[in-house]
């Protein structure tokens, strides 16, 4: 049961342009929501995250949008630069539950 | 500041066999958590542990077992192992287990 899913394996976006990544969850337990963006060969870096308290938050190039009653997320990155190609996860958290729980991620490809 | 450091980076083993893989947090971090990265998917949660104790494991075999120790690194065990553990193995760290988790460059297993 993937309770994060992120629909679109991957993404071409001109550079300069807006990226824009999705990703879904059914769990409405979920109460805290992150990306993670991961180049080949290292582990996941942490790039934003938002409370479901909140509908958006912002960090520089980055912002993360939370639609509760769609259960649904999005992170935009204005302008998309050539080091943003790599693979982007989205993740969950519950209340008081420690684990994170991931997409299957979206690979962002940035044409120069 | 140094990173999340894991240790071996690369392991290649026959099934059967047993491994340990190793996490060392960042300076200041208790809270230590183990996820498994399979191709193609997100990393799925395995073990967390906070203060030398184990705060929660994911749905994996008892063939997988760790612990933390008085420094807050901490030892990822699997046993018996198939062919099917063949995966990048995360380790994540935060301060507490409600924080931001940072994630370290992984270790690959290769099981032949």
């Amino acid at each position: 049961d993937q309770q994060v899913k992120q629909n679109s394996p991957s993404l071409s976006v001109q550079e300069g342009r807006i990226s824009i990544l999705n990703c879904d969850y059914t769990n409405s337990m979920f109460d805290y929501f992150l990306w993670y963006k991961k180049y080949p060969a290292e582990g996941p870096t942490f790039l934003i995250s938002i409370s479901s308290i909140k509908d958006k938050n912002e960090d520089g190039r980055f912002t993360v949008f939370l639609n509760k009653s769609a259960k649904h997320l999005s992170l935009h990155i204005v302008p998309s630069q050539p080091g943003d190609s790599a693979v982007y996860f989205c993740a969950a958290r519950g209340f008081g539950n420690e684990k994170l729980t991931f997409g299957t991620g979206t690979r962002l490809t940035i044409i120069p | 500041d140094a990173g999340v450091t894991q240790s071996p980076t690369h392991l290649i083993k026959t099934r059967g066999q047993q491994v340990t893989l190793r996490c060392s947090p960042i300076s200041g971090h208790k809270s230590v958590s183990w996820y498994q990265q399979v191709l193609g998917q997100g990393p799925q949660f395995i073990f967390q542990y906070y203060e030398k104790e184990e705060r929660g494991r994911g749905n994996f075999p008892d063939r997988f077992s760790a612990r933390q120790f008085p420094n807050y690194s901490s030892e990822l065990n699997v046993n018996a192992l198939l062919l099917g553990d063949s995966a990048l193995y995360l380790c994540a760290t935060g301060g507490t287990p409600e924080e931001t988790q940072y994630f370290g460059p992984g270790t690959r297993l290769l099981v032949l």
